[in-house]
């Protein structure tokens, strides 16, 4: 099967400047989650969609940060306006159900500079 | 809020020694707790998994073992390899099973 396919692998933008990130989880796959790791530390949970729905958002750190799954399929998450501190590595993965191993996709690295 | 605390941040070992890694989560209510190993330019992946009817689960040369009442838990690899130099996750799920909770990752270097 398909793995999870995340776009972009890369991007540099300014601070002040939106960026939007793309996840495409493993079909049939209906729990996707959005990760982040920033400079070597945890990979901290942003939040967790079930299908279309957001059924923890607890991680997410403001309003600056809106992510999407429309259709239950493919999520997006993106930043507007960027700010320094949202440079990491931002990761989705997707899994079966409770309790079940992550696919993780190969992240996306955000510099905001 | 819950965490998991994870030991080494770093461990160099010498090929064919073994490597230990050892996490402590604070969720008295987890009960599945994935590793991952993340090579350079991918993803973690899932490499072995316990949950907590279990106390020790083996697959060839990686084991874990699992401690509930001390919420401790630790991978084992035996018999190290230099294409095990990797950043290892331990994690420790909450929520009903749908949260994940990661350690801050243990660099492993190999060295031949």
């Amino acid at each position: 099967e398909a793995g999870v396919t995340q776009f972009p692998s890369h991007s540099v933008i300014e601070k002040g400047q939106t960026v939007t990130l793309r996840c495409d989880p493993i079909s049939g796959h209906d729990n996707l989650y959005w990760y982040r790791r920033v400079m070597g530390k945890e990979i901290k949970f942003l939040l967790h969609f079930v299908k279309e729905s957001k059924q923890d958002e607890s991680g997410m750190p403001n309003n600056r940060f809106l992510a999407e799954r429309t259709g239950g399929t493919y999520s997006t998450l993106k930043v507007q306006p960027a700010e320094l501190e949202d440079s990491g590595v931002y990761f989705c993965a997707s899994s079966r159900g409770a309790n079940y191993g992550y696919t993780f996709g190969s992240g996306t690295r955000l510099t905001v500079v | 809020g819950e965490n998991v605390e994870q030991h080494p941040s770093t461990l160099s070992v010498q090929e064919g020694d073994s490597a230990v890694i050892k996490c402590t989560y604070s969720d008295s209510a987890s009960n599945y707790f994935p590793w991952y190993k993340q090579e350079l330019g991918k993803g973690p992946q899932l490499i072995i998994d316990i949950r907590s009817n279990v106390g020790e689960k083996k697959d060839q040369r990686i084991a874990v073992t699992l401690n509930k009442t001390a919420k401790h838990f630790s991978l084992h690899i035996t018999e190290t390899q230099p294409e095990d130099s990797a950043v290892y996750f331990c994690a420790a799920s909450i929520s009903g099973g749908f949260k994940t909770i990661f350690g801050a990752g243990t660099r492993l270097f190999v060295k031949a």
